[in-house]
């Protein structure tokens, strides 16, 4: 894998569903995977940052983990709400500056109520 | 903290003219990165400075566009002769020494 790549691209639910992501990254100089969370006219925020393997982040009703070997990281959400929909992205990076994000295309979330 | 701000949020130009997006990071943050979404793409990174300094550029397209972060005043990214494939959403995020980048509203910009 030479860039990020993310599926599904889009993803609709009905509300309480629980749902994943996959995020795929190239597994050679890892520093660092980011989750981020983009609403609609908002500006992207950080959901978590992870850099080892075997990492396991939490939120809520969020959580994510991290495969730095195989190179993926799954973003899940349990029981799912209207206000959870959003574009979830997907960036690494590859050195100690983590400000060059190599993001992917984004897995864009709808939750109907 | 009025977080980062951007302006201005929409852009129209002509073919040819300039463009000039300002960028004011955080506060108390020192490191400033500007991104780019082409329609239907994810987001690109362009460029990363530091006050007064160019840290890595090789984002950016090498003609017309240039960035700058003055010792006073907002990080200036500029497009010069816009063409319409210049058409985009440019973000700009902040980040202190080390830690989270936090993102702007971006400037939309739109070349007729």
């Amino acid at each position: 894998i030479l860039n990020v790549e993310q599926s599904p691209q889009s993803l609709h639910v009905q509300e309480g569903d629980s749902t994943n992501f996959t995020c795929s990254f190239p597994s050679s100089n890892f520093y660092a995977l980011h989750w981020y969370r983009w609403e609609t006219a908002k500006s992207p925020e950080a959901l978590f940052v992870m850099t080892l393997n075997g990492d396991e982040k939490k939120k809520g009703r969020i959580s994510a983990t991290l495969n730095t070997k195989e190179g993926y990281s799954y973003l899940y959400i349990k029981g799912s709400q209207p206000e959870d929909s959003a574009t979830y992205l997907c960036a690494h990076t590859t050195s100690g500056n983590t400000g060059k994000l190599i993001f992917g295309q984004g897995t864009t979330l709808q939750v109907k109520p | 903290n009025a977080g980062v701000m951007q302006n201005p949020r929409h852009l129209v130009r002509r073919r040819g003219q300039e463009a000039r997006l300002r960028c004011s990071p955080m506060k108390g943050h020192s490191h400033v990165y500007w991104y780019r979404q082409l329609p239907e793409e994810g987001l690109k990174f362009m460029v990363y400075l530091q006050k007064e300094n160019i840290i890595d550029e090789s984002g950016m397209p090498k003609e017309r566009f240039s960035a700058e972060f003055p010792k006073e005043g907002p990080s200036i990214l500029r497009i010069q002769q816009v063409v319409r494939g210049d058409s985009a959403a440019y973000f700009c995020a902040s980040s202190p020494e080390l830690g989270e980048l936090k993102f702007g509203p971006g400037t939309r910009l739109l070349v007729l």
